[in-house]
């Protein structure tokens, strides 16, 4: 059981680049979330999808795309990044929206 | 006023001291409440979930919730140095559109 698993680690990009994050979770779970952590901030919430082909926006949805093709995962794109974007991504998902949200490892995502 | 506040430390004590970490808040609809634990250049693990007020126990750990004063604790007893890490409170209203985490607290036990 790998749990939730978060695509790449480490990432430098450009302004103006494009990239994708890749979530992928083995337990099964209904709903997962994308979160940015910044010093002072807290974890915001980006987009969430409460079941497979679904989204909803969260607190900080500009700039960021989603999708849930497959129940198991959970991409976050941005089109063009920003230097704003600077942050660490974490992947999470839950069995319902009231339990336990299981977290990933991170993805450090520079925009120079 | 963010929505929920916590003193970011950094805190250091000696092993084995009590530990007090708090957080407060402004939306009285706020029901459910959560500490997450999260280590260095890892991702946060939930540790305490409480529903209302009182008080929950889950071995040197105490979370206690006083929803008069909007006012939340994590208590650690015998902190060890394994418990160095920055703790995130979060809470969550009944109507679960999201959960709203504060911003941390550092931790740092001394052996």
């Amino acid at each position: 059981n790998a749990g939730v698993t978060q695509t790449p680690k480490f990432r430098v990009l450009k302004t103006g680049q494009s990239m994708t994050l890749l979530c992928a979770q083995d337990m099964n779970h209904e709903y997962m979330y994308w979160y940015r952590q910044d010093p002072g901030m807290g974890l915001r919430l980006i987009h969430y999808s409460v079941g497979e082909g679904t989204t909803a926006k969260g607190e900080v949805p500009d700039g960021y795309n989603v999708s849930r093709l497959k129940k198991q995962n959970f991409l976050l794109g941005l089109e063009s990044a920003a230097p704003s974007q600077t942050s660490v991504y974490f992947c999470a998902s839950s069995y319902s929206r009231r339990d336990t949200q299981y977290f990933g490892p991170g993805t450090r995502l520079t925009v120079l | 006023q963010k929505e929920v506040e916590q003193d970011p430390g950094p805190l250091s004590v000696p092993e084995g001291a009590i530990v007090s970490l708090n957080c407060t808040y402004s939306n009285s609809a706020f029901q459910y409440f959560m500490w997450y634990r999260q280590y260095s250049r890892k991702g946060p693990e939930l540790l305490m979930y409480t529903y209302s007020s009182g008080n929950k126990e889950d071995g040197r750990f105490t979370a206690q919730v006083d929803k008069s004063s909007k006012y939340i604790s994590l208590f650690i007893r015998d902190s060890q140095p394994s418990d160095s890490a920055t703790y995130l409170c979060a809470m969550m209203g009944t109507s679960y559109d999201k959960v709203i985490f504060g911003p941390g607290t550092s931790l740092s036990v001394i052996p």
